[in-house]
């Protein structure tokens, strides 16, 4: 069964880089069926898609965040991980870990499970 | 980028009423459109993909439909465990986009 966990250490001081992990388990991260994205929830508001991941190194930002995102993966131990640099206040957020199935109808590749996601707050 | 609109912000129903939901979008993205459902505390679930496909597990009142710009994701007689935020997304081209998300309430 798929599981997928988001890590982090739940409190970054500003100007410093979020590190965040995501853990699979059940699943090779090195499907080729399969994309792995992160998107962001700041504490009562929407989502906000941060970018994707194919596990052969092409990966996909938001364009807000790109020049503070860098996604990547670890195949030997079946993560991915997510690096968002010179952080403010603005960047508190539940991050989720979510896998993109491949709509085979429609091309496109969509957020089919999403882990619990993990709470980052920006603070000094 | 693609900015999807949804509408109303909020909806106040009464349990066994039959909804509707709208979602817009700023241009085309074909039928890659996918509705979620999200819980206080709990990550957000797949509803609807495709604009019209059932995801796994979700039950027949939940459906989708439109193309193009215009969708809509209508539950046919709400239960009371329906009560929650749902969210359209693309994912016709990058960057995807989230809608600001419609909160179902009890009336």
């Amino acid at each position: 069964q798929l599981q997928v966990q988001e890590s982090g250490p739940g409190l970054v001081k500003p100007s410093e880089t979020l590190s965040l992990i995501c853990s699979v388990s059940g699943l090779s991260i090195s499907s080729t069926e399969y994309y792995w994205g992160w998107i962001r929830q700041p504490p009562g508001k929407g989502l906000e898609w941060i970018g994707g991941l194919y596990y052969a190194g092409s990966t996909q930002y938001n364009p807000a965040l790109r020049s503070r995102v860098t996604i990547s993966v670890d195949t030997s131990k079946n993560q991915a991980s997510l690096k968002l640099s010179l952080v403010t206040a603005a960047d508190t957020a539940v991050y989720y870990c979510a896998r993109l199935f491949r709509d085979s109808d429609n091309g496109g590749y969509y957020f089919d499970y999403w882990g619990q996601g993990t709470l980052a707050t920006v603070s000094a | 980028d693609t900015v999807m609109t949804q509408s109303p912000a909020t909806l106040s129903v009464s349990p066994g009423e039959r909804v509707t939901l709208s979602c817009r979008a700023s241009q085309s993205v074909s039928s890659n459109l996918a509705w979620f459902q999200q819980k206080p505390g709990q990550a957000p679930r797949l509803l609807i993909f495709g604009a019209s496909s059932r995801a796994t597990g979700i039950p027949a009142r939940f459906s989708g439909s439109g193309s193009g710009t215009e969708f809509t994701l209508t539950i046919s007689s709400l239960q009371t465990e329906d009560f929650a935020v749902y969210f359209c997304q693309h994912y016709n081209h990058w960057p995807y986009s989230f809608g600001q998300g419609t909160k179902l309430e009890i009336k």
